[in-house]
């Protein structure tokens, strides 16, 4: 499985965009880049999953550069509501049989303050 | 729909005792998982199951259990419980299928049950 490697931890205000960078060198062929966020005594949640160039939703955006050693979760116009761990997945889909060892690092702390 | 519902949500424990957290979705997913998180840091898998009948260790299997009979129930077993397994467990479903065509593999978490061993 694809190791990722984050920021520990990142602050913003309301109102910027942020942008959090998760790299992940040994990332296979058929891998899959998700993005979850969590917040405190809760599950995580589904944000985003893109395969490579860019793909973007009502809440966020993923960069994905042509060696999809690396990617990039953006929050537009963050607001305090946006304070929360966000976790970066690197894992493929089995479609039949086999498994779906998803793992989570220990993400990254977003700090968004007034 | 209730999406994936945990029993208990609170329990505390004595060494040496066991017991059994239970998860059931109604979502019809075909693959269901057993997470701990400890303080500060990232989801562990403990077990995953891509279907009734079939079950798999995950990163941290040992001292638990798990049985997968129906699609809708994935229950983990604690035997003899230790400090060490003082955690938030949470369960999780997914549906595997054809990315071609948008699914994205998406897990849905329960609300977590927090297990305390004293």
């Amino acid at each position: 499985l694809a190791k990722t490697t984050q920021p520990i931890s990142m602050d913003s205000y309301e109102g910027q965009e942020v942008n959090i960078t998760c790299s992940h060198n040994n990332i296979a062929t058929n891998d899959y880049i998700t993005w979850y966020q969590q917040f405190p005594s809760q599950g995580p949640r589904f944000i985003i999953q893109g395969y490579k160039t860019k793909v973007t939703n009502e809440v966020a955006s993923l960069f994905i550069p042509a060696d999809r050693k690396s990617s990039t979760l953006s929050l537009p116009r963050v607001s305090l509501s946006d304070t929360a761990v966000y976790y970066c997945l690197v894992g493929f889909r089995i479609l039949t049989g086999g498994g779906n060892k998803l793992t989570f690092g220990t993400g990254t702390q977003l700090k968004v303050e007034l | 729909n209730a999406g994936v519902t945990q029993t208990p949500k609170f329990r505390i424990l004595k060494i040496g005792q066991s017991m059994t957290l239970q998860c059931t979705q109604d979502m019809n997913h075909n693959y269901m998982y057993w997470y701990r998180q400890d303080p500060g840091m990232g989801l562990k898998l403990i077990y995953y199951s891509v279907g009734a009948g079939i079950t798999d260790k995950g990163e941290v299997p040992n001292g638990y259990n798990v049985s997968r009979s129906t699609t809708e129930d994935f229950p983990l077993r604690l035997e003899l419980a230790a400090p060490s397994q003082t955690s938030v467990y949470f369960c999780a479903s997914s549906y595997s299928g054809d990315p071609s065509v948008g699914y994205t593999g998406e897990l849905f978490f329960g609300e977590g049950s927090r297990l305390t061993v004293l």
